[in-house]
């Protein structure tokens, strides 16, 4: 049990579909991540949320768009997607530290989505 | 050039014997460093961090920190069947705000 938690585990989409994946962090943390895993490339940050407010947007495709309503919940949105946007989708959270120190923030992943577009 | 390099592997190492995870990285900027283990099928989790130069010992574990040479390693001491999955390396440059970048891992094979 990691304290975040993922829906769907699966997901199968064609690309003119519209989808949402939910991520809950039950750790009382303040920052989310939105995280794509692809075979032979290494983790892709997407989004960021400290504190509900979006803080980092990695050139992502317009058609992935995050919402954090709160600071346990996060959504990506998913629309018009392409065959290259399947891989597996991590969600995590971390607590943010004090600044001015070392990052040593750890961040917690929950079990992921598989995502295919057909 | 990849800003964080590892061997893909497979390393293959017998049981009780010690595995050697060995990570570059470009940015010498960077000042935090951490290991992750990732199961196949499973997610990431935090192995250990380190910052300082020098060694940093935690259980079976141990990370090794070269700044200067831009080198990062992970000893396993006594390695167990369990122990085999892919282990990530992560780099952090504070001027990347919460952006860790990522190799691309090394898979480890401890066999009986």
């Amino acid at each position: 049990e990691t304290g975040v938690t993922q829906t769907p585990r699966h997901l199968v989409m064609g690309m003119t579909n519209k989808k949402s994946l939910k991520c809950e962090q039950h750790l009382g943390h303040n920052a989310m991540y939105w995280y794509k895993q692809s075979a032979k490339k290494p983790l892709e940050l997407m989004f960021v949320y400290s504190l509900e407010e979006r803080v980092e947007n990695n050139s992502v495709p317009s058609r992935f768009s995050p919402e954090c309503p709160n600071s346990s919940h996060l959504f990506l949105h998913l629309h018009t997607l392409q065959p290259e946007d399947s891989a597996l989708y991590l969600c995590a959270s971390s607590q943010d530290g004090l600044a001015g120190g070392p990052f040593v923030n750890e961040q917690f992943f929950g079990p992921g989505t598989r995502l295919t577009v057909l | 050039q990849k800003e964080v390099e590892q061997n893909s592997g497979p390393l293959s190492v017998p049981e009780g014997a010690i595995a050697s995870l060995n990570c570059t990285y470009s940015d010498r900027g960077s000042q935090s460093f951490f290991w992750y283990r990732q199961y196949s099928g499973k997610s990431p989790e935090l192995i250990m961090f380190i910052y300082s130069n020098g060694d940093k010992e935690d259980g079976r574990f141990t990370a090794q920190l070269n700044k200067a040479s831009q080198y990062v390693s992970l000893l396993i001491r006594d390695s167990q069947p369990s122990d085999s999955a892919t282990y990530l390396c992560a780099v952090h440059n504070a001027g990347n705000n919460r952006k860790l970048i990522w190799g691309l891992g090394t898979s480890l094979a401890v066999n009986p």
